[in-house]
């Protein structure tokens, strides 16, 4: 059982490179998300979708952005690329949204540093 | 500003020794999430719970949502180095114009010494 699938695990970029951060879920999830975590400062939404061709801002989009062409991949594109970023990104799948109740699948998790 | 706060942040104990996790605020929330995640992991899931006064048993955790749903605990009793971990409540704020998105808590890192 797969679940919720990220690549790279580990990225070292330098500052105004881009990148994209993939992310692929297998469970057939309509709702996915991209959460940063930082020291001290629990999880913060970054992006999510509700479906195929449907996005939206979370807390901290700056920087960033996604797109949803299938249900199962919904990757983000860091452009430009800063030391704020320095982070560690998850990405995230829920079949239902249902005012906090849902159940979140994570993944693994992407370790960014910027230098 | 934290709209979820946990405490305590840190929290070492030895095996066998019962500890409580609070996380607290001043909104409403409709539920209360547990999450435990391990190093070089993504959180799991431990409970969700969503009426006011609500306890749910989950083997040695227990877990609260306050009467008011404006805080919730976790209480680990006999604490086993399985245990260790970062624990992040996590809620969705109840009312109009609220978004249902969840919020997350900073955390409490657990350490368990055997």
């Amino acid at each position: 059982n797969a679940g919720v699938t990220q690549t790279p695990k580990f990225r070292i970029l330098k500052i105004g490179q881009s990148m994209t951060l993939q992310c692929t879920q297998d469970m057939n999830h309509n709702y996915m998300y991209w959460y940063r975590q930082d020291p001290g400062m629990g999880l913060k939404l970054i992006y999510y979708s509700v479906g195929a061709g449907i996005t939206d801002k979370g807390e901290v989009p700056n920087g960033y952005n996604v797109s949803r062409s299938t249900t199962e991949d919904f990757p983000l594109r860091l452009e430009l690329a800063a030391p704020s970023q320095t982070s560690v990104y998850f990405c995230a799948s829920s079949r239902t949204r249902d005012r906090g109740r849902e159940k979140l699948f994570f993944g693994s998790g992407t370790q960014l540093s910027v230098l | 500003t934290q709209l979820l706060e946990q405490s305590p942040q840190f929290l070492s104990i030895q095996e066998g020794e019962n500890l409580t996790v609070y996380c607290n605020s001043s909104s409403v929330f409709s539920s209360l999430q547990w999450y435990r995640q391990e190093p070089g992991e993504g959180p799991v899931l431990l409970v969700t719970v969503v009426t006011g006064g609500e306890v749910k048993k989950l083997k040695r955790l227990t877990f609260q949502f306050g009467d008011a749903r404006k805080d919730s605990s976790l209480h680990i009793t006999a604490a086993q180095p399985g245990d260790t971990g970062l624990y992040l409540c996590a809620g969705a704020r109840s009312g109009s114009g609220n978004t249902g998105k969840l919020i997350f808590g900073q955390g409490t890192t657990l350490q368990v010494k055997p």
